[in-house]
């Protein structure tokens, strides 16, 4: 049961452009939304993340996007640099009622940016 | 920068011993927690612990598996009689809070059970 869903395994961008990393969920019940950023070898490194309350946040490069009726999040780094290559998960919980400590991951996205 | 730190990086061990993994979370952090990656699949949740006791786990946190915060610093992760399935990537986090609060995690133990 794929609760959070990344669809696109591989991303490759230019070097200063925008890079856009999509992810759905299909519970309703999660209300936070978090992005992590792995390098192999690395725990995942948290990023920046999202309540449902929200439908934005933003902190440097780095923009969150919540679209809560299509269920979407999506990450925009801009501009992107060599150094964002990585691996990125969404991940989302819920914050109340129940598996408040359960975060579910997608499967990633390995993001590729070229100088 | 506060981080969670994790020993032994690689650990192996022969099928049916014990094996204990060792955590130190963020030291104003309130929860902690266990997941593991199993190469090639996602990250999933194990267990979750607060106040001195576990608050949640997943279905593969059975008997097998135990958790302990022996000190005020350390939370260990005890598998009881490894099995070959357990191979994975264990990863330690913790966190400030249990709402809107990102965990943070360690950079993980590999677990080889051979």
């Amino acid at each position: 049961d794929q609760q959070v869903k990344q669809n696109s395994p591989s991303l490759s961008v230019q070097e200063g452009r925008i890079s856009i990393l999509n992810c759905d969920y299909t519970n309703s019940m999660f209300d936070y939304f978090l992005w992590y950023k792995k390098y192999p070898a690395e725990g995942p490194t948290f990023l920046i993340s999202i309540s449902s309350i929200k439908d934005k946040n933003e902190d440097g490069r780095f923009t969150v996007f919540l679209n809560k009726s299509a269920k979407h999040l999506s990450l925009h780094i801009v501009p992107s640099q060599p150094g964002d290559s990585a691996v990125y998960f969404c991940a989302a919980k819920r914050n109340y009622g129940g598996s408040q400590g359960n975060l579910i991951f997608g499967k990633g996205t390995k993001l590729s940016v070229k100088p | 920068e506060p981080e969670v730190t994790q020993t032994p990086s690689h650990q192996v061990t022969q099928m049916g011993q014990e094996v204990i993994l060792r955590c130190v979370p963020i030291s104003n952090h309130l929860y902690f927690y266990w997941y593991r990656q199993i190469l090639g699949q996602k990250v999933e949740f194990l267990v979750s612990f607060y106040n001195n006791e576990i608050s949640e786990k997943s279905e593969i946190f059975d008997d097998q598996f135990s958790v302990e915060r022996p000190d005020g610093s350390n939370f260990t992760l005890k598998i009881r009689s490894t099995k070959l399935e357990d191979s994975a990537m264990y990863f330690c986090a913790s966190s400030r809070t249990v709402t809107n609060s990102p965990l943070h995690f360690g950079n993980g133990t590999r677990l080889t059970v051979t």
